[in-house]
């Protein structure tokens, strides 16, 4: 059974870029979720997606957006990044939208 | 109110030791609760989920849940160095387009040899 798999492992961007985070969900799992994990804090729900189609947002502003793909994999977007933006960014698939999530590794994102 | 609180600690054991966790949650109409463990450096971990009220065990750990007091706790019993890693409580409210899981900001648990 393939597990969660996130690319790339490390980026650094500077303030204003763009950036975009990818994720396979583990076999089986039909739902992707992302969050942002500052360091020190736990993770911060940013929003999930089911059969492509967006199914729960956090409190994060609209330059944050994603996608997900008919092989249920899925990608995070941030625009125009700020300072604040620097953080893990964690990817995680489930069976079911109310089913225990499996973690990918994560993305290290600094921004300078 | 935090939708989701722990103590952060750090709570400190001897070895061998029960360790107990704890967690609250605001929305009342909750309905699906996890404990994840985090490495410093490393990803979640799921450890237990629990849904309905009681004591649900696995192995060393056993996860209490109790909706009419908003809590939820984790106990791991003859407690490791290996244990040693942050745990972190989730709570799933909310559902369909509505969906949303929260995160406390965990706590730090230390076994000491």
């Amino acid at each position: 059974e393939t597990g969660v798999t996130q690319s790339p492992t490390h980026l650094i961007k500077t303030r204003g870029q763009q950036v975009t985070l990818r994720c396979s969900s583990q076999s089986g799992h039909n739902t992707v979720s992302w969050y942002q994990q500052a360091l020190g804090q736990g993770p911060q729900f940013i929003f999930q997606y089911y059969r492509e189609e967006e199914n729960g947002r956090g409190n994060f502003p609209p330059r944050f957006s994603g996608l997900q793909f008919p092989n249920y994999s899925s990608e995070l977007n941030v625009n125009a990044l700020e300072l604040d933006d620097s953080a893990l960014y964690l990817c995680a698939s489930s069976s079911d939208q109310n089913q225990p999530q499996h973690f990918g590794d994560g993305t290290r994102l600094s921004i300078l | 109110q935090k939708e989701v609180e722990q103590n952060s600690g750090p709570l400190s054991v001897p070895e061998g030791a029960i360790a107990s966790l704890n967690c609250t949650y605001s929305d009342r109409v909750s309905q699906s609760f996890f404990w994840y463990r985090q490495y410093s450096g490393k990803s979640p971990e799921l450890i237990m989920s629990i849904y309905s009220n009681g004591d649900k065990e696995d192995g060393r750990f056993t996860a209490q849940l109790n909706k009419a007091s908003q809590y939820v706790s984790l106990l791991i019993r003859d407690s490791q160095p290996s244990d040693s890693a942050t745990y972190l409580c989730a709570v799933i409210s909310g559902g369909g387009s509505n969906y949303k899981l929260t995160f406390g900001k965990g706590t730090l648990l230390t076994v000491n040899p």
